[in-house]
């Protein structure tokens, strides 16, 4: 089975920071990628698709590109609306693996 | 408005039984494939299994093969997963969530919709 990792775990930013957490698929996945946002206490959310493609409603600060086994969500300008676990999910086939997650703070 | 809402979770026993559902509103529920997804208290994600149609594309994780069995019924928009022989570890919110796709294969698209989940607890 393809085994998803994202790097760092956590990380802790002050506002208005550029933010990039990776994902690396142990074998390539093309652009089945995507990353999803859950807040503390919240159901998580779909950011971003097919790698890149920003789901309708999500804020243009996030981004996503990489193709292949090398992924990176990257947030422009950090917001404090932005604090939240984010995850990366292959989702072609079977197992639809999910990262171990990545918790982002605000300084 | 788009929505799913789960049900029936609880307390059960190691080695009982728990059927959860999920009531889907709002969308055409024939026209996606179903999932569903779990979080053990603290932790992170993880796929359960996924449903194309009632006998193809039918995908369940290692840690539940053999025990759980997804199911769905297009008439009533709802999507089900019997839970047998739980453990400890099933413990967890379980949630719905849909993925778009029309085609005729097995390809998948990402989660774009999520209930709000429904706790299971196993526990003596």
């Amino acid at each position: 089975d393809i085994q998803m990792a994202q790097s760092p775990s956590s990380l802790s930013a002050f506002v208005g920071d550029r933010v990039t957490i990776t994902c690396r698929a142990s074998q390539g996945i093309s652009n089945y990628l995507a990353w999803y946002q859950q807040k503390p206490g919240k159901v998580p959310e779909l950011l971003i698709y097919s790698a890149s493609t920003l789901q309708s409603g999500v804020p243009s600060r996030f981004s996503g590109s990489g193709s292949g086994t090398d992924f990176t969500l990257t947030i422009s300008s950090l917001q404090p609306e932005d604090v939240a676990t984010y995850y990366c999910q292959k989702y072609n086939t079977a197992p639809r693996t999910f990262g171990q997650g990545t918790k982002v703070e605000i300084k | 408005e788009v929505q799913l809402v789960e049900s029936g979770g609880g307390l059960v026993k190691p080695g009982g039984s728990l059927r959860l559902s999920c009531a889907a509103s709002g969308f055409t529920f024939s026209n996606y494939r179903m999932n569903w997804v779990r979080q053990a208290p603290g932790k992170g994600l993880e796929w359960v299994s996924s449903i194309k149609t009632s006998t193809i594309c039918i995908y369940y994780a290692d840690s539940v093969k053999g025990r759980f069995t997804i199911s769905r019924d297009n008439a009533n928009s709802s999507l089900y997963l019997q839970m047998n022989s739980l453990r400890a570890e099933d413990t967890a919110v379980y949630y719905c969530a849909r993925s778009p796709g029309t085609s005729s294969d097995c390809s998948w698209n990402a989660f774009d919709i999520w209930g709000q989940g429904t706790m299971v607890t196993v526990s003596s």
